[in-house]
């Protein structure tokens, strides 16, 4: 069974820090990696796929890194804002194409 | 972007009836759809596969005859939590890919989710 763990559950920085989230999954045998952002009581935003392939993936601020054979990703978010903060999710897609969540990092940027 | 569009975002309704969800893709057309239930401060949980055009798949534990699911078009899928009682409370959410492109190689869209309570 796949597990995803995101470390920290929780975490309050400054304005203008970089943030750095850390998701980690215990079978490797993945065929890629989501992030996604989700505001109170809203969905999910998509915001990064990185494919099992590839071992980075950016969009603006954001930059996703993806290292399989350890069972890792990292998303920075440079130059953190307030309307940064949110519940940033990371799912693998592994098996019979499910989708395996972890419980996410809470964020909340102090201007 | 491709979009996946949730209706109602909130609905309250009296324990012992039915509630009905809808998800719709709305520039794509998907063949499975997947529904999603989410505690507070918990990771989504996958409760079914919608499949169009067959019945659903249910994940371990998901009462298939509570949790009614329709895929009745390639841009349709519905949940219909019947009989509802508190318990049943919680945020549920609908997911799909744009399936043209490869299942693997696409990323997964959500739906704006849905709060149900139960009273």
């Amino acid at each position: 069974k796949q597990e995803v763990t995101q470390i920290p559950a929780a975490l309050s920085v400054p304005e203008g820090e970089n943030l750095v989230l850390n998701c980690s999954f215990t079978d490797s045998a993945i065929y890629n990696l989501q992030w996604f952002r989700q505001d109170p009581g809203k969905g999910l935003t998509s915001l990064l796929l990185i494919q099992s392939s590839q071992r980075e993936q950016t969009s603006g601020r954001l930059n996703a890194s993806l290292d399989k054979s350890s069972g890792r990703s990292t998303l920075y978010i440079a130059a953190s804002q307030p309307g940064d903060s949110a519940t940033y999710l990371c799912a693998v897609l592994y098996g019979n194409n499910r989708l395996a969540f972890g419980k996410g990092n809470q964020v909340v940027v102090i201007p | 972007g491709a979009v996946v569009s949730q209706h109602p975002s909130w609905v309250i309704c009296k324990s012992g009836t039915s509630v009905k969800i809808e998800c719709r893709s709305l520039d794509f057309q998907a063949t499975t759809m997947f529904w999603y239930r989410q505690f507070p401060k918990q990771s989504l949980m996958l409760m079914a596969t919608s499949n169009e055009g067959s019945k659903a798949t249910y994940e371990q534990g998901v009462e298939k005859d509570k949790f009614l699911i329709n895929h009745a078009s390639l841009t349709l899928s519905t949940l219909t939590v019947t009989s509802a009682h508190p318990e049943d409370s919680s945020f549920y959410i609908c997911s799909a890919r744009d399936e043209g492109r490869g299942i693997r190689n696409t990323e997964a869209f959500f739906g704006q989710g849905t709060r149900l309570t139960v009273v």
